[in-house]
């Protein structure tokens, strides 16, 4: 069966620095791909959406890979800040069905 | 003005007990879901609705039943609650169904069973 896996250990960078997550999937050719942020007691809210077609995606400060020879994507956040903490997921879906999501990493800047 | 949400945030309830959660959504999607987020914090599809009919039925116990009046509204029912049932439930919308549709959350449901 399809499955999306990211890294379930907490990510501690410091302040400043780029924050990269990881998001792997196996079983599948997704055709979307996208990222959420969740803060603690809030629902996720949607941050990139990047296609199979399309290799990098930014917005600000965040950047988006999708390999589909990998079968992974990357999510980087340069110069980061401690209001970026929060947990990050990614989820992948085709035209045809809904969107499968990964159990998030969590990350953690500490200034 | 709350795009998605749900009522009520918390629920604390005995096992046995039937309970609801309302959800509402002002910003004119046509799909509507439900989502379970379990300890280890994995976002499940519960169900998914467009335009009032049912969607996406994945393989939830019958105990719970979700009901869309209009297509701004999905509430959930429980019947029966068991301690299992302890999760955060996620109303969600979004423009159209599957695809590149991003979906916007409510605040989340905390429902613990006792």
């Amino acid at each position: 069966s399809q499955k999306i896996e990211q890294n379930s250990e907490a990510l501690n960078i410091q302040e400043g620095k780029t924050a990269t997550l990881t998001c792997n999937y196996t079983n599948y050719s997704p055709a979307y791909l996208q990222w959420y942020r969740q803060d603690p007691g809030r629902g996720p809210v949607f941050l990139l959406l990047i296609r199979e077609n399309e290799k990098e995606k930014r917005k600000e400060r965040l950047k988006v890979t999708f390999d589909t020879t990998l079968k992974q994507s990357l999510f980087h956040i340069t110069a980061s800040q401690p209001a970026d903490s929060a947990t990050y997921l990614c989820a992948f879906n085709n035209a045809g069905n809904m969107l499968t999501f990964g159990g998030g990493t969590r990350l953690m800047v500490k200034p | 003005d709350t795009a998605v949400s749900q009522t009520p945030k918390y629920l604390v309830t005995q096992m046995g007990n039937d309970k609801s959660i309302k959800c509402e959504q002002n910003l004119g999607h046509d799909t509507m879901y439900w989502y379970k987020q379990d300890s280890k914090k994995f976002l499940k599809i519960m169900f998914s609705y467009n335009n009032k009919e049912l969607i996406i039925n994945e393989t939830v116990p019958n105990r719970f039943s979700p009901k869309s009046p209009d297509k701004a509204h999905l509430n959930l029912h429980i019947n029966s609650l068991e301690l299992g049932d302890s999760a955060v439930y996620f109303c969600a919308s979004s423009r159209g169904r599957f695809g590149a549709n991003v979906l916007t959350f409510g605040a989340g449901s905390r429902l613990t069973v006792l």
